[in-house]
């Protein structure tokens, strides 16, 4: 079965600071892979993903993750972080095909000092 | 679209009374999801749906937990006898063939059981 691991439970980055938050995955074959965010009170809302082709993918609010099969990784970055990037992210993994379940990572909390 | 849409969004029910939560998926959709969010167990699948039928209840805890999904946009979780553990955020998702294992997420519900 197919497991996500996110190591690092807490990050906490100053404004304007870049941001990496890894991710590793544990599948036999290429996954999809997913980056989610989480606000206060809010669900998640879907920042990147990959399925194929180009490693590295953009997503919304300046967010990019490059897919690196040879370390069975799918770190998320970001070159300036606003302070309004504080939340919870969640790398998912899902099986080849559609409809099918997402396996999450435990979360990273973000927190951006002023 | 208005998104996943899921009601109530706050519950609040004593011991032992029956709770139902409701959602309704993005119009289209064929796969449905409920999800279950502490902070001591993150976030957690406990069934889903594709087509109406549901496909993966292993993540569903015990016998008082139950749900429905009647026609393709209307689902329910229905707890029943509730216990001051069911104490979580809950989360109803929704996500279609073409859109490759893309979940989206509704707002959620905050359940609190005294």
């Amino acid at each position: 079965a197919q497991s996500v691991t996110q190591p690092d439970i807490h990050i906490t980055v100053s404004e304007g600071a870049s941001l990496e938050l890894r991710c590793n995955y544990s599948y036999g074959a290429t996954p999809y892979l997913f980056w989610y965010v989480q606000s206060p009170g809010q669900g998640l809302q879907l920042l990147l993903k990959y399925f194929s082709g180009d490693t590295l993918v953009q997503g919304i609010k300046g967010f990019e993750a490059e897919f690196k099969r040879s370390q069975s990784s799918f770190n998320l970055r970001k070159p300036s972080v606003h302070w309004s990037d504080a939340a919870e992210y969640f790398c998912a993994v899902g099986l080849t095909g559609g409809g099918n379940k997402l396996t999450f990572g435990t979360g990273t909390q973000l927190k951006v000092e002023l | 679209d208005a998104g996943v849409i899921q009601s109530p969004r706050h519950e609040v029910t004593e011991m032992g009374q029956e709770v139902t939560l409701r959602c309704k998926p993005i119009s289209g959709h064929n796969s449905l999801f409920w999800y279950r969010q502490t902070m001591m167990r993150g976030l957690e699948l406990l069934i889903y749906f594709n087509n109406n039928v549901p496909i993966d209840d292993s993540g569903m805890p015990e016998d008082r937990f139950s749900a429905k999904m009647p026609n393709a946009s209307f689902s329910t979780l229905k707890i029943q006898p509730s216990e001051p553990r069911d104490s979580a955020v809950y989360f109803c998702a929704s996500s279609s063939e073409t859109s490759v294992d893309e979940q989206f997420f509704g707002p959620g519900t905050r359940l609190t059981v005294l």
